[in-house]
């Protein structure tokens, strides 16, 4: 069955740099992209970018570009996302989740993300 | 990048009730639309995808309609494990992905 696994809760000083990981079950993990997507305590969900496991440039949120790394590991099934120069505002759930593509009857194609890791709890803290 | 909008950011409703959610984007996006339901500490789960189209093992209550920029989520009789955060999100600028900013559905 397919399963997205995250690394564990990380507690950072501001400054500092995080580096989450998803490992990727159940699947051929080069058949989808991997998106991340945080969520601040108490807000929305934000989308942060995609990454392709077949390669190619990452796809980033105009808010993170230039500063937010995303990179895949074929041999290990897993996506990673590093996140330098913390600060408090990072402070924030981070999922990651699978691109799931479903072609309708009328070959229109849709794409929606199913499933998502469990999230991964990042505080930035001094 | 395309812009998403929700209303009403927060409802409060009672079991049976006929809940509406409105999403709106800033500009046409067909039907690439999708809704997802959030509960507290848990990730999201897609209800509907491709605005109207009901994912498998989502009960029926739950219905799309809309397209171009206007979009609604209906729950028709409002059960009590409903209550939770709605949101909904564009795939039309794929890969590229944007979040509305989320209904929240609470108890009366």
């Amino acid at each position: 069955h397919v399963q997205l696994v995250q690394s564990g809760a990380e507690v950072k000083r501001p400054g500092a740099s995080v580096n989450i990981s998803c490992e990727a079950s159940g699947y051929t993990f080069t058949t989808y992209s991997l998106h991340w997507v945080r969520q601040a305590p108490g807000q929305g969900l934000e989308w942060m970018g995609v990454v392709d496991p077949r390669g190619g440039a990452p796809t980033y949120a105009q808010k993170f570009q230039g500063r937010v790394t995303m990179t895949a590991d074929t041999s290990a099934s897993t996506v990673y996302l590093t996140l330098p120069g913390l600060t408090s505002e990072d402070t924030a759930v981070y999922f990651c989740a699978r691109d799931f593509q479903f072609t309708g009857s009328s070959s229109r194609i849709y794409k929606w993300l199913e499933p998502w890791g469990q999230g991964t709890l990042v505080i930035v803290s001094s | 990048d395309i812009q998403m909008t929700q209303s009403p950011s927060s409802l409060s409703a009672s079991v049976g009730d006929r809940v509406t959610i409105t999403c709106r984007a800033s500009q046409s996006i067909s039907r690439d639309l999708n809704w997802y339901q959030q509960k507290p500490g848990k990730a999201p789960k897609v209800l509907i995808y491709g605005a109207f189209n009901l994912q498998s093992g989502v009960p029926s209550r739950f219905s799309g309609s809309g397209s171009g920029t206007d979009f609604t989520l209906t729950i028709s009789s409002l059960q009590p494990e409903d209550f939770a955060t709605y949101y909904c999100q564009q795939s039309y600028s794929t890969p590229l992905f944007t979040f509305g900013p989320g209904t929240k559905v609470d108890m009366k």
